[in-house]
């Protein structure tokens, strides 16, 4: 089977970097992504990576060791807009499979 | 540019109740179309996805069914709603050996 755990909650103050983390167990991986889903929003895609390493865009980092099946979505200088659900998602060979999600709460 | 549409945004249906919502994707062709539901304060489930027109992936056993009539059109269906359908539904597509995927608005049901 499959399965991603990730933190259920993170809070940090505006300003700061925050380090979201991702284990997953599954048969079949092509890459790791990270979506950003606002209250009453629709998910949106924020990064994927498919080999080991660090991927940057902007102020968002994203993560993977495949060896450890683990990752992590860094988001610095944190703004209060970033308040908002993280998932990490396993890419399979057709489909997509989706962690619980860690909620953020930026604090003034 | 592409775009994906999903309706209706809110829904109320009583138990037992038929279901139909619609996906469409404008843009593209021979997209990989997904359905997703998330239960308040949850994660996403994958229900169905399709990569092709009369191709159907089930995911979970449950009273909903998905059919692909055309390239870009993906319904979610069901005969009679349980309270247990509760939940947000959404779809998604991306393009055959990409990896982000794109999601509709969401509709958000509610069976009393």
């Amino acid at each position: 089977g499959q399965s991603l755990e990730q933190p259920s909650e993170v809070t940090a103050v505006e300003g700061a970097i925050v380090q979201i983390n991702c284990t997953y167990q599954t048969s079949g991986f092509y890459g790791l992504s990270w979506y950003q889903q606002h209250d009453g929003g629709a998910p949106t895609f924020l990064s994927y990576n498919a080999l080991d390493g660090l991927e940057e865009t902007g102020r968002f980092s994203s993560f993977l060791s495949r060896s450890d099946s683990y990752g992590y979505l860094l988001l610095q200088e944190l703004q209060m807009k970033d308040s908002a659900s993280y998932f990490c998602a396993v890419l399979g060979n057709n489909d997509m499979r989706f962690g619980a999600g860690t909620r953020l709460t930026v604090k003034p | 540019s592409q775009t994906i549409h999903q309706w209706p945004a809110t829904l109320v249906q009583p138990v037992g109740s038929p279901l139909s919502l619609e996906c469409t994707v404008e843009g593209t062709s021979n997209p990989n179309l997904y359905w997703y539901r998330q239960a308040a304060g949850r994660g996403l489930q994958l229900l169905f996805y399709s990569v092709g027109i009369g191709q159907i992936s089930s995911e979970v056993p449950q009273n909903l069914s998905a059919s692909r009539p055309q390239d870009r059109q993906f319904i979610l269906s069901s005969k009679k709603l349980l309270l247990s359908d509760s939940g947000f539904y959404l779809c998604a597509w991306t393009a055959a050996g990409l990896y982000g995927y794109t999601f509709g608005s969401g509709t958000r049901l509610t069976v009393v």
